[in-house]
């Protein structure tokens, strides 16, 4: 157990819909990563805020947005979902040079 | 511009046989590399870490790299492989400001 957790763990949704995944990291992690994980992308860094501002971005997309809230918690917003969105979203958090410890993940499947 | 690469998509290799897996790595600066394991439908768990100091550095689960500057490499070994070891293996690096770039992953297949 990583001390991170996510939830939902599944994620059932028809394309066109908005939903919301969520992170706790670690206690006392101030950095929270989200990456997406498919079959034919692999493992791809979404974006990364620490005590609560966004730090660095990666492949993600306009219609995808995260906050981190004051309690470090993070959101992960994906709308106008498309079927190609199905994948594993995980959730990292860090306290220092770089090593992350990652929550179980959820799988989201859009029908 | 910072990148990993593993050269092996996946390994099969017999229970009880020697592992290693493959990373090359491309940084400016001395790099933070890490190894990380993945087991179907789980996140990734940290295996070992090199940030200075000695090259050959010990993880969890009998696993240990060696990182060689001259080679950009940080190969993963295990003497002695388990049916259990059966998984993804990442390599990544720490590419400053928080950041790190994850390469393809390796899946490894263990046979009895």
């Amino acid at each position: 157990d990583s001390g991170v957790t996510q939830t939902p763990k599944h994620l059932i949704t028809a394309t066109g819909q908005r939903v919301t995944l969520r992170c706790s990291p670690r206690s006392g992690d101030l950095s929270v990563y989200w990456y997406q994980q498919s079959l034919d992308q692999g493992l791809q860094f979404l974006i990364q805020y620490y005590n609560g501002e966004e730090r660095a971005k990666g492949n993600i997309l306009e219609r995808f947005s995260a906050q981190q809230f004051p309690d470090l918690h993070s959101e992960l917003n994906l709308s106008s979902l498309e079927l190609g969105d199905s994948a594993l979203y995980f959730c990292a958090s860090s306290l220092q040079r770089e090593e992350q410890f990652f929550g179980p993940g959820t799988r989201l499947t859009v029908l | 511009a910072q990148s990993v690469t593993q050269p092996d998509i996946h390994i099969t290799v017999s229970e009880g046989a020697s592992l290693e897996l493959r990373c090359n790595y491309s940084y400016g600066a001395t790099p933070y590399l890490f190894w990380y394991v993945q087991s179907p439908g789980q996140g990734l768990q940290l295996l070992l870490k090199y940030f200075s100091g000695d090259t050959l550095v010990q993880g969890i689960k009998g696993f240990e790299a060696e990182f060689k500057r001259s080679q950009s490499s940080f190969n993963l070994r295990k003497p002695s492989v388990h049916w259990s070891d059966a998984a993804e293996y990442f390599c990544a690096v720490g590419a400053g400001g928080f950041k790190t770039i994850f390469g393809a992953g390796t899946r490894l297949f263990v046979k009895a």
